[in-house]
């Protein structure tokens, strides 16, 4: 089965500056990349996606960038700001929209005003 | 994005009663949707998929009579957690597939169940 590693798993940031969270899938027949903002005590909000047909995504402040060679994926997060801080999953999933989503461990992200 | 609806928020029962969670999709119309459970501080841990109009299917090791899926209609899913103990205290989350957005997964705001 699939198994995502994500890091770090820790990442203090100062507000302005950029945060980077990468993961790597082990499955090469994955071909969907989410990502997902957990506040604390509420459910993960979808904040941006990717296919295996695309290297890059950009959305305002968020982008996601896939290396299929490399098989791993990462997020990255411009001009950060205090509402930014939470945890990160990242997830990968092969058979788009008719397999399970593989999680990521979650990354705690704090910006530090 | 889509709109998952999952009550109640917050719920403390005491040990050896059942507990039931609604998830609801608001906006669209779900075939399938998936229960996790959350503990403190880990990554979310699918228990079960479940399939509207027929049976869930649960992942390993969760136990099917413990806790109740039934998925009656396209907008409704529920989560009954039966005879409850404390080591069932976690936080469920539900979630659906939106098939007019490309099939992403959208989450419900999550269930903190506390079992005294």
């Amino acid at each position: 089965g699939e198994n995502v590693e994500q890091h770090p798993s820790t990442l203090s940031v100062q507000e302005g500056d950029s945060a980077v969270i990468k993961c790597t899938y082990s499955d090469s027949a994955s071909n969907y990349f989410p990502w997902y903002k957990q506040e604390l005590g509420k459910g993960p909000q979808l904040i941006i996606d990717i296919r295996s047909n695309v290297g890059e995504k950009k959305d305002q402040r968020i982008a996601v960038t896939l290396n299929k060679t490399a098989k791993h994926f990462s997020l990255h997060i411009t001009e950060t700001q205090p509402e930014d801080s939470a945890v990160y999953f990242c997830a990968a999933e092969s058979n788009f929209g008719n397999e399970k989503l593989t999680f990521g461990t979650g990354t705690r992200l704090t910006i530090i005003p | 994005g889509a709109v998952v609806s999952q009550h109640p928020s917050r719920v403390i029962c005491k040990s050896g009663t059942s507990v039931k969670i609604e998830c609801r999709s608001l906006d669209f119309q779900a075939t399938t949707m998936f229960w996790y459970r959350q503990f403190p501080k880990q990554s979310l841990m699918l228990m079960a998929t479940s399939n509207e109009g027929s049976k869930a299917t649960y992942e390993q090791g969760v136990e099917k009579d413990k806790f109740l899926i039934n998925h009656a209609s396209l907008t409704l899913s529920t989560l009954t957690v039966t005879s409850a103990h404390p080591e069932d205290s976690s936080f469920y989350i539900c979630s659906a597939r939106d098939r007019g957005q490309s099939e992403k997964l959208f989450f419900g705001s999550g269930t903190q169940l506390s079992v005294l």
